[in-house]
């Protein structure tokens, strides 16, 4: 079984300020992870992925994340905050070879004038 | 490439009516998912398929909701009857099976059951 865990439902940083949202994870087998960003009133978008290989992985928007097999983690981070970061953040967690994937339960990211 | 297409995006509708979700995957992709998003339960998966076969429906709630595919460009959800606990978004996605999992996610249909 797999599950996916995010530390706090609403996070709010200033512009210009490091972004870090958490992510832990549980998974039977090596994991597939994901972040995807959700703007209001729209679906779901792929920001980065993990499958093998390099374990920092760089997505869009200046975003990346780490996977740490020891800490079973995969947290988000971006340096710098930007008005246009605010949306809900969601970790995913999928099998390999299965296509099921398990989302957390999102993070809401406020970013302060 | 167009992307997931889903139809309506917003539904409002009385209890006990039928309401019938649509989605068009992106055209080349063997697998589709049907997902619904509300406040106090996150982002859950009802059903997929892989060329049009259903997978796995374990997380449909209820016998009220039914899910088909009858063709690579066409999957329907179904509520019949609909109660105001079915209000959320439902979102479809679809997957090219690149070996990676990665998910393409349509814009949402908003339901709102009175």
């Amino acid at each position: 079984a797999q599950s996916v865990t995010q530390l706090g439902s609403h996070v709010s940083v200033s512009e210009g300020a490091l972004v870090l949202l958490r992510c832990n994870y549980s998974s039977s087998v090596p994991p597939y992870l994901f972040w995807y960003v959700q703007y209001p009133n729209q679906g779901l978008q792929l920001l980065l992925k993990y499958t093998t290989g390099a374990t920092l992985v760089k997505g869009i928007n200046g975003f990346e994340a780490e996977f740490k097999k020891s800490e079973t983690s995969f947290h988000l981070t971006k340096p710098s905050a930007h008005m246009s970061d605010a949306a809900e953040y969601f970790c995913a967690v999928s099998d390999g070879g299965y296509q099921k994937v398990t989302f957390g339960i999102g993070t809401k990211l406020q970013v302060i004038p | 490439d167009a992307g997931v297409i889903q139809s309506p995006r917003h539904e409002v509708t009385e209890m006990g009516q039928e309401v019938t979700l649509r989605c068009k995957p992106i055209s080349g992709h063997d697998y589709l998912f049907w997902y619904r998003q509300t406040m106090m339960r996150g982002l859950e998966l009802l059903i997929y398929f892989n060329n049009n076969v259903p997978i796995d429906d374990s997380g449909m709630p209820e016998d009220r909701f039914s899910a088909k595919m009858p063709n690579a460009s066409f999957s329907t959800l179904k509520i019949q009857p609909s109660e105001p606990r079915d209000s959320a978004v439902y979102f479809c996605a679809s997957n090219p099976w690149r070996g990676t999992n990665e998910q393409f996610f349509g814009p949402g249909t908003r339901l709102t059951v009175l």
